[in-house]
């Protein structure tokens, strides 16, 4: 099976910072990678989908970029509602991987 | 609104069954996959089985391949996930999930609440 490397596993920051985190496939993938945000007691919500292409509703200081085994969620200007937990998934083939998630805190 | 709505979450002992129910609503049901992903406690996410909208396909992760079944009733909006010799490493918050088309299942676009599924002796 496919794996999916994520990290980093947490980070924190600062509401108006800049934060990136990267998901590595162990083969290429192509364009299928999703990124999904989690709150605590809550469902997933998907972010970004197809590796770069944001969710209706989404708002748009989130953005998503790679293709192939490397890619990247980016957050700019976060905000307090932005802490969280994020997690990519693959969907190219069977099984539907995702990585162990980010856990995004306020420093 | 789309709506998923997951339940039959309850306490079994290993080797036991129990069936997760999820209604959905605010689509037509019938023309989009569906999908059962789960979390164990403090853990991540494991995409567990997917049901292409007609029902023609269903799909499994390996650790349930054999013990699970997912099946559909598009006339009631419902999706099922039978559960059978259940075990204890499938303890886990299970989520009903809509995907974004009729076939593919890992594009999960809206989800549900989550409903507990402990196994415990």
């Amino acid at each position: 099976d496919i794996q999916m490397t994520q990290s980093p596993s947490s980070l924190s920051a600062s509401v108006g910072d800049r934060v990136t985190i990267t998901c590595q496939a162990s083969q290429d993938i192509s364009h299928y990678l999703n990124w999904y945000q989690q709150k605590p007691g809550k469902a997933p919500k998907l972010l970004i989908y197809d590796a770069s292409n944001l969710e209706t509703g989404v708002p748009s200081r989130f953005s998503g970029s790679g293709s192939g085994t490397d890619f990247t969620l980016t957050i700019t200007n976060l905000q307090p509602e932005d802490f969280a937990t994020y997690f990519c998934q693959r969907y190219d083939d069977l099984p539907y991987t995702f990585g162990l998630g980010t856990k995004l805190d306020i420093k | 609104e789309v709506q998923v709505l997951d339940s039959g979450g309850d306490i079994v002992q290993p080797g036991g069954s129990l069936r997760l129910s999820c209604v959905a609503s605010g689509f037509p049901f019938r023309s989009y996959a569906m999908s059962w992903v789960r979390q164990a406690p403090g853990k991540g996410l494991e995409w567990v089985s997917g049901i292409s909208g007609s029902a023609s396909g269903t799909y499994y992760a390996d650790s349930v391949k054999g013990r699970f079944t997912i099946s559909r009733d598009n006339s009631k909006n419902t999706v099922y996930l039978q559960m059978n010799s259940l075990r204890v490493e499938d303890t886990a918050t299970y989520y009903c999930a809509k995907a974004r088309t009729t076939l593919t299942t890992g594009l999960l676009d809206s989800w549900g609440q989550g409903t507990l599924v402990t196994v415990s002796a």
